[in-house]
Parts: C-alpha cells; sequence; structure tokens
C-alpha cells in the first residue's frame, strides 16, 4: 500500500541555525497531516499539523509547509536547540467514512551540534 | 490530568504466553488506538477504537485482540506471544479524528524470548 516517507535518515545541524526536515508521501486522498517529535525513551509528542487546504502553518518556532503538486511536506524549525535532538515523525490521514488511520513515516534523526 | 498512561513499561515474555498491555485515559477522549514500533519500520498501527464498545483493525492486528468496555481504558492483548511480536508498543487517544493530534503514552517495551 501507499506509505509516507522520507528523504533522509539523519540531520546534523549546529545549534542557532535553522533546520529543515522533509517528507514524502503518496497517497493522495490523505488530507491531514501531522508532524511528531520523539525524544529517547518516550512517546511522539505532537509537533504541529496541518490540512490539505493549507500549504503553510506555522506554530512557536516551527513551520510547516505542504506542496500537495508533489506531495511533500517539510518541517522547519527555527534556532536549532539541543532540545530539539530527536527523531521526527511526519503522519498522514485520509478524512472520509471509516478512515482511522494514522501512517507514518519512518523517521528522522535531528543531532543538534552544541 | 495524566493523560494517557501505559503499563507495565517493560515485559519479557515467553514464547506462547499471552498477557494484557494497559492503557487509560483521563481526556474523555473518544478516539483510542494501539500501534508498535519497530527500528526502522516507523509506527504501525495495530487496533483502534472510536467509541465505548467498537473495536477495528488497523494495518498489523494478527496476534492481538481489544476491546473497549469503557471510554477511559483500551487493553491489548497478546494471545500467545512470539518473537516476532518483539517491540515497542504505544497507546494513543484524540479528542476527536483529526484534531490536535493524537496524545501517545510513554510506551511499553515487549521482549518475547
Amino acid at each position: 500500500g501507499e506509505s509516507v516517507g522520507l528523504h533522509l535518515p539523519t540531520l546534523s545541524v549546529q545549534e542557532g541555525d535553522n533546520s529543515i526536515i522533509n517528507c514524502a508521501y503518496s497517497n493522495s486522498a490523505s488530507d491531514y497531516f501531522i508532524w511528531y517529535k520523539q525524544e529517547s525513551g518516550k512517546g511522539p509528542q505532537f509537533i504541529i499539523d496541518i490540512r490539505s487546504n493549507m500549504d503553510k502553518r506555522q506554530g512557536q518556532r516551527v513551520t510547516v509547509l505542504l506542496n500537495k503538486t508533489v506531495k511533500h511536506l517539510s518541517l522547519q524549525i527555527a534556532a536549532t536547540q539541543p532540545g530539539d535532538s530527536a527523531v521526527y515523525f511526519c503522519a498522514e490521514e485520509v478524512s472520509g467514512a471509516g478512515s482511522y488511520q494514522l501512517t507514518f513515516g519512518k523517521g528522522t534523526k535531528l543531532s543538534v551540534i552544541p | 490530568n495524566a493523560g494517557v498512561t501505559q503499563t507495565p513499561k517493560f515485559q519479557v515474555l515467553k514464547t506462547g504466553q499471552s498477557m494484557t498491555l494497559q492503557c487509560a485515559q483521563d481526556m474523555n477522549h473518544e478516539y483510542m488506538s494501539w500501534y508498535r514500533q519497530d527500528p526502522g519500520m516507523g509506527l504501525r498501527l495495530i487496533h483502534y477504537s472510536v467509541g465505548a464498545g467498537i473495536t477495528d483493525q488497523g494495518e498489523v492486528p494478527n496476534g492481538y485482540n481489544v476491546s473497549r468496555s469503557t471510554t477511559e481504558d483500551f487493553p491489548l492483548r497478546l494471545l500467545s506471544a512470539a518473537p516476532s511480536q518483539t517491540s515497542v508498543y504505544f497507546c494513543a487517544s484524540s479528542y476527536s479524528r483529526g484534531r490536535l493530534g493524537y496524545t501517545f503514552g510513554s510506551g511499553t517495551r515487549l521482549t518475547v524470548v
């Protein structure tokens, strides 16, 4: 079946720089996307979400961009801090009757260099 | 407000044993689900429930059973444990599908020997 994937498994950035984590999805019917952060030994933590009727959404230090034309999702983290070091997952969901399945990508590990 | 609580945090089982992983949430969420996380595989949906008395299968349901007798609890049962079920299991809940994402528990690390 179709699934969400990620371009890079690891990303290292200098503290203070901006980070960009990418995600490619293949299910054109997906209309809801979420980014999660997972620290070692913990469960995924919600960061930000976006619906398919939007192409950009901003939170505190984070921005999610959605390009439906090329089925691409990205998470931008401004002024990356050591506490941002974690694995980041994108996930997609298809709205509609009977559809409650959130499909996760494999994750990108972000390492922040002090 | 404890959020989503999973017990136990760690468990070792012998092949063929059965056990129940507990999940409870105190947020009055209607939607609850179970995922397993394997290295390099991301999270995969096992079973989910959209409300008390209603359950359905996810991507990888074989070998697992669930029930939802109350809104708060959503236990996951391993009927006859196999080494392939060695994984980290996460329970998640949501007020409604597609709203503010899902809240995850801290996970249960299960090893089947």
